[in-house]
């Protein structure tokens, strides 16, 4: 049972440029998350999903896509990367059928922006 | 002013110590989190609750509903405890949504 698999873990980009980043998950999970760490804030949500085909903005939405077409994936997508999108994520996922459940993450990726 | 609020943000113990993490909140909640993010590693789930007080080794976490307030506990602590401890809550209204206090980071030193 791999949990929440996220790739890559380390990435760096120019300015401009576009990438993906991976998530997926192996535990049937609904919920599904994007967040971003920053050095003296909290996780903040970039954006979710509630259940294959249904996607929603979270607090920090600008710059980042995201779609789910199957239940174990969950891809991040920076359309033109940005310096100030230089940040650790997170993605997370978590069963809502069952109420409050554990939350699980993935091992993060550290993305710089130059 | 932030829904979740950590103290202390930095905390330096020697091993052995008896630690203790606060976190209020200010909303109504179905579920309060405490994670453990070690330096450069993914974070990790300890404990998930919604009333009352669970305890796993060495780690105990308490919540007072109506104080809107949770401790997290570490006895006899250890170098291998230093890490960075989040505290995060499920509002009533907002569903399987997280929201996440700054963290706090432990060192225990030898």
């Amino acid at each position: 049972n791999a949990g929440v698999t996220q790739t890559p873990k380390f990435q760096v980009l120019k300015t401009g440029q576009s990438m993906t980043l991976q998530c997926a998950q192996d535990m049937n999970h609904e919920y599904m998350s994007w967040y971003r760490q920053d050095p003296g804030m909290g996780l903040r949500l970039i954006h979710y999903s509630v259940g294959a085909g249904i996607t929603d903005q979270g607090e920090v939405p600008n710059g980042y896509n995201v779609s789910r077409s199957t239940t174990e994936d969950f891809p991040l997508r920076l359309l033109s990367a940005a310096p100030s999108q230089t940040s650790v994520y997170f993605c997370a996922s978590s069963d809502t059928l069952l109420g409050n459940t554990e939350a699980f993450f993935g091992q993060g990726t550290r993305l710089t922006v130059v | 002013k932030n829904e979740v609020e950590q103290s202390p943000q930095n905390l330096t113990a020697q091993e052995g110590e008896f630690i203790t993490i606060n976190c209020s909140y200010s909303v109504g909640i179905s579920a309060l989190h405490w994670l453990q993010q070690h330096p450069g590693g993914g974070i990790v789930s300890l404990f998930m609750l919604s009333s009352g007080k669970k305890k796993h080794g060495r780690l105990i976490a308490t919540i007072n509903i109506q104080e809107k307030h949770s401790s997290l506990h570490i006895t006899a602590s250890h170098p291998r405890d230093s890490a960075v401890y989040i505290c995060a809550v499920r509002s009533e209204t907002s569903g399987s949504r997280l929201t996440f206090g700054e963290g706090t980071q432990l060192t225990v030193n030898p």
